[in-house]
């Protein structure tokens, strides 16, 4: 029962890196979101997705890529890394309808570029 | 644009007592759903309480309830006999249909939990 999986937990890299978050869940939920917490504040959507091949920018999409060709899985791409990106990442899945209304997230991911 | 608002950054109770965390939403649709999820140090999101905009009965799960004032777009969260296990941030959340179903956050609240 792994729900929302997240790797990797955590990561530093240095200004000007790439890396791919990556995010896969098991339980055929069609939505999936990227969010990213900044220390002492709420969630704010990077990009979403509303089924495989299908994906829209959220509240902070800069210096972030998307892509979703399967259910399961949804990376997160960051290119050129900076400082503003230091932050904790969650990813979460859902469905969207009565009863199922609860969004899964999982552990997150907290990165931190130098 | 909906909007999601906590105006408390930080609450404190005592062991055994009864807090109330505030949120207030803006939106223009009739139908959607509000959450407080729970967010302790290990940084896991924990749902806690839900409400469907459609039912006017407040939802309860065993300590936390609701206040849900769909006219004053109001969603506060009362829990009762506070533990020290509910020390946590807060956070209340708003969803509907539209726009991918996206999870709109409020700021968060602090809850600290004194024996």
């Amino acid at each position: 029962n792994a729900g929302v999986t997240q790797t990797p937990k955590f990561r530093i890299l240095k200004i000007g890196q790439s890396m791919t978050l990556q995010c896969t869940q098991d339980m055929n939920h069609n939505y999936m979101y990227w969010y990213r917490q900044d220390p002492g504040m709420g969630l704010k959507l990077i990009y979403y997705s509303v089924g495989a091949g299908i994906t829209d920018k959220g509240e902070v999409p800069n210096g972030y890529n998307v892509s979703r060709s399967t259910t399961e899985d949804f990376p997160l791409r960051l290119e050129l890394a900076a400082p503003s990106q230091t932050s904790v990442y969650f990813c979460a899945s859902s469905y969207l309808g009565p009863p199922d209304t609860e969004a899964f997230f999982g552990q997150g991911t907290r990165l931190t570029v130098v | 644009a909906q909007t999601v608002t906590q105006s408390q950054p930080e609450m404190s109770v005592q062991e055994a007592e009864t807090v109330t965390l505030s949120c207030t939403y803006d939106t223009s649709e009739s139908d959607y759903y509000l959450f407080w999820y729970k967010q302790p140090p290990s940084r896991q999101m924990i749902l806690v309480i839900r409400q469907e905009a459609y039912k006017q009965q407040n939802a309860t799960e065993n300590r936390f309830s609701v206040n849900f004032q769909k006219a004053a777009k109001s969603f506060s969260l009362k829990i009762s006999d506070s533990q020290l296990g509910d020390a946590a941030m807060y956070f209340c959340a708003y969803r509907n249909y539209n726009q991918g179903g996206k999870l709109i956050f409020g700021q968060g609240t602090e809850l600290s939990v004194k024996p």
